[in-house]
């Protein structure tokens, strides 16, 4: 069984530029879920997409947005990039939209906006 | 809104003394309870969750949690600390219509030789 993978593990911008960031869910999950996590803090939800649909979304701008495909992988897109928006960038996989459920995590994407 | 609260954002203790890392959270409905670990530029593993069954979860690595209404806590223990153990930790609870995950502002423990 294939965990949640993260692409790419670092990524320098500078401000005003674009970035999109990338995630595969573990098989089987229908339920990619983003997390923003600054340093020294914890994870703040950002969206989160079920069956190719957004389904719920945290306090962030309409420049974070994001997309999820068929075969249930995920995009996180930023415009604009902002120097606060220097953070590691946590996908989340779950079967199912429900409480109980576990949220599976990969290991982040480094942004860094100079 | 459903919340948690990490009091300590830094605990020490020596290897094989007692791991307490100290959880309280705000709901108004009952709530499912999270502990994850973060070790150093990686992402989150869960130890354990509290689903309403059992007051007492046992997770990975020897840690467990006790779930205490009366109390509002969850607080995450583990009777001897290894070296290994030193890392972040993170509680959580599910709230929302996407029953996203809600984080504690995270301990970091450290385990002395």
């Amino acid at each position: 069984e294939t965990g949640v993978t993260q692409s790419p593990t670092h990524l320098i911008k500078t401000r005003g530029q674009q970035v999109t960031l990338r995630c595969s869910s573990q098989s089987g999950h229908n339920t990619v879920s983003w997390y923003q996590q600054a340093l020294g803090q914890g994870p703040q939800f950002i969206f989160q997409y079920y069956r190719e649909e957004e389904n719920g979304r945290g306090n962030f701008p309409p420049r974070f947005s994001g997309l999820q495909f068929p075969n249930y992988s995920s995009e996180l897109n930023v415009n604009a990039l902002e120097l606060d928006d220097s953070a590691l960038y946590l996908c989340a996989s779950s079967l199912a939209r429900v409480n109980t459920d576990t949220q599976y995590f990969g290991p982040g994407t480094r942004l860094t906006v100079l | 809104a459903q919340s948690v609260t990490q009091l300590g954002s830094h605990v020490s203790v020596s290897e094989g003394a007692l791991v307490l890392l100290r959880c309280n959270y705000s709901s108004s409905v009952p709530p499912y309870l999270f502990w994850y670990v973060q070790y150093p530029n990686q992402g989150l593993q869960l130890l354990l969750k509290y689903t309403s069954a059992a007051t007492l979860v046992k997770g990975i690595n020897g840690f467990e949690a006790e779930f205490k209404k009366s109390e509002t806590s969850f607080h995450l223990t583990k009777p001897s600390a290894h070296m290994s153990d030193a890392a972040e930790y993170f509680c959580a609870v599910t709230s929302g219509s996407a029953r996203q995950l809600t984080f504690g502002s995270g301990t970091q423990l450290t385990v002395l030789p």
